[in-house]
């Protein structure tokens, strides 16, 4: 079992430019999450995907696409890039089920540069 | 309006004391509390939690104690070892969007042999 598995770990880009940024769990879980971390900011939730086929905004969504491609995949777009949007890119996935919450595990992140 | 605080950046501990790692909440909504460590270059792993039906939850070495009156929560590790040094959050749920976790900014912890 691999976990969840971030591609790629390191990127630098040029302001505008485009990238997609792609997670993959093997734990058949059914929720899915992008996150951003900063320093002295914690993680924030970028988008989530409740289920195959949903997906939905979290606390900081502007700038970004989100495509769940299937169960297993859930893939995070920057349309053009900002600087503001350097950050290490946290993908995440839990089993969730209704009211009773279940911990989210969590990719070993993707650091983005944007020069 | 940061929702989820850690208001200790970092915090140094002598190996074998106890570690006490703080957290405050503003929303009253929140119903589920997590905490989280992460090594660099690594991403966080869950630790422990708490619902707020309870004020403590135990697992081995780590213990959760919440206190919903004064909206906080803390993190004991005793004793405490140089594995423990890392960066730990505090995270928060609530019922009606319990997908989604609100993070404190992260405490960073050494332990001091």
């Amino acid at each position: 079992n691999a976990g969840v598995t971030q591609t790629p770990k390191f990127q630098v880009l040029k302001t505008g430019q485009s990238m997609t940024l792609q997670c993959a769990q093997d734990m058949n879980h059914n929720s899915m999450y992008w996150y951003r971390q900063d320093p002295g900011m914690g993680l924030r939730l970028i988008y989530y995907s409740a289920s195959e086929g949903t997906t939905d905004k979290g606390e900081v969504p502007n700038g970004y696409n989100v495509s769940r491609l299937n169960k297993r995949e859930f893939s995070l777009r920057l349309e053009s890039a900002a600087p503001s949007q350097t950050s290490v890119y946290f993908c995440a996935s839990s089993e969730f089920k209704g009211a009773a919450y279940n911990e989210q595990f969590f990719g070993p992140g993707t650091r983005l540069t944007v020069l | 309006d940061q929702q989820v605080k850690q208001n200790s950046p970092s915090l140094s501990v002598q190996e074998g004391r106890i570690s006490i790692l703080n957290c405050d909440y503003t929303n009253s909504m929140f119903d589920y509390f997590l905490w989280y460590k992460k090594y660099p270059a690594e991403g966080p792993t869950f630790l422990i939690s708490i619902s707020s039906i309870k004020d403590k939850n135990e697992d081995g070495r780590f213990t959760v104690f919440l206190n919903k009156s004064a909206k906080h929560l803390s993190l004991h590790i005793v004793p405490s070892q140089p594995g423990d040094s890392a960066v730990y959050f505090c995270a928060a749920s609530d019922i009606q969007g319990a997908q989604k976790l609100v993070f404190g900014q992260g405490t960073r912890l050494t332990i001091n042999p």
